[in-house]
């Protein structure tokens, strides 16, 4: 099965500081790899978009890379705030199929 | 624009009564729908894929006579869950790709707000 995985189900941080994300995914390297905010009892919100042939995007304090080597996703928030807490997901779609795939999430809090 | 709702927003019902969940794109037209399951602190399950005018195809493991899906129009996909028992209690979310996605490979799709669903 293609899983996609985001090890850390909770990161603390200061406010101010980078908050850096993890998404490792198995077998095949996904066409295309998305990173979605998440607030408790809310759908899901489209942050970022990141293609297998890009190793980087940006978007004002935010940034992804990929790595088709270690097979990984990595999402930055710099100058992290409070209300950037919150539930970060990563969803991978294959180029064969519309359908995403979402890891479990990593819940980030800032403190002030 | 691009806003995707979803009616009601919590419902609580009996076991055994059947409930109904609307998912309406706003302001645009989206050719396909998805819908997803989301348990108190786990990711989204997606159930199943809804084209408009078409069957809708279900993931493995997702009952298609329980979760009844129904893509009648352009800006509109309802999943009725049917004979509802509390095991059924969960997060509904659903999502729209826009029509105007057209060729784009990847996938753009808008969440709506969820459906809070509990079975007593």
């Amino acid at each position: 099965s293609q899983k996609i995985e985001q090890n850390s189900e909770a990161l603390n941080i200061q406010e101010g500081k980078t908050a850096t994300l993890t998404c490792n995914y198995t077998n095949y390297s996904p066409a295309y790899l998305q990173w979605y905010r998440q607030d408790p009892g809310r759908g899901p919100v489209f942050l970022l978009l990141i293609r297998e042939n890009e190793k980087e995007k940006r978007k004002e304090r935010l940034k992804v890379t990929f790595d088709t080597t270690l097979k990984q996703s990595l999402f930055h928030i710099t100058a992290s705030q409070p209300a950037d807490s919150a539930t970060y997901l990563c969803a991978r779609q294959m180029d064969s199929s519309y359908k995403l795939i979402f890891g479990s999430g990593t819940r980030l809090l800032v403190r002030p | 624009g691009a806003v995707v709702s979803q009616h009601p927003s919590w419902v609580i019902c009996k076991s055994g009564t059947s409930v109904k969940i609307e998912c309406r794109s706003l302001d645009f037209q989206a050719t396909t729908m998805f819908w997803y399951r989301q348990f108190p602190k786990q990711s989204l399950m997606l159930m199943a894929t809804s084209n408009e005018g078409s069957k809708a195809t279900y993931e493995q493991g997702v009952e298609k006579d329980k979760f009844l899906i129904n893509h009648a129009s352009l800006t509109l996909s309802t999943l009725t869950v049917t004979s509802a028992h509390p095991e059924d209690s969960s997060f509904y979310i659903c999502s729209a790709r826009a029509s105007w996605s057209g060729k784009r490979n990847y996938n753009e799709q808008f969440f709506g707000p969820g459906t809070r669903l509990t079975v007593l």
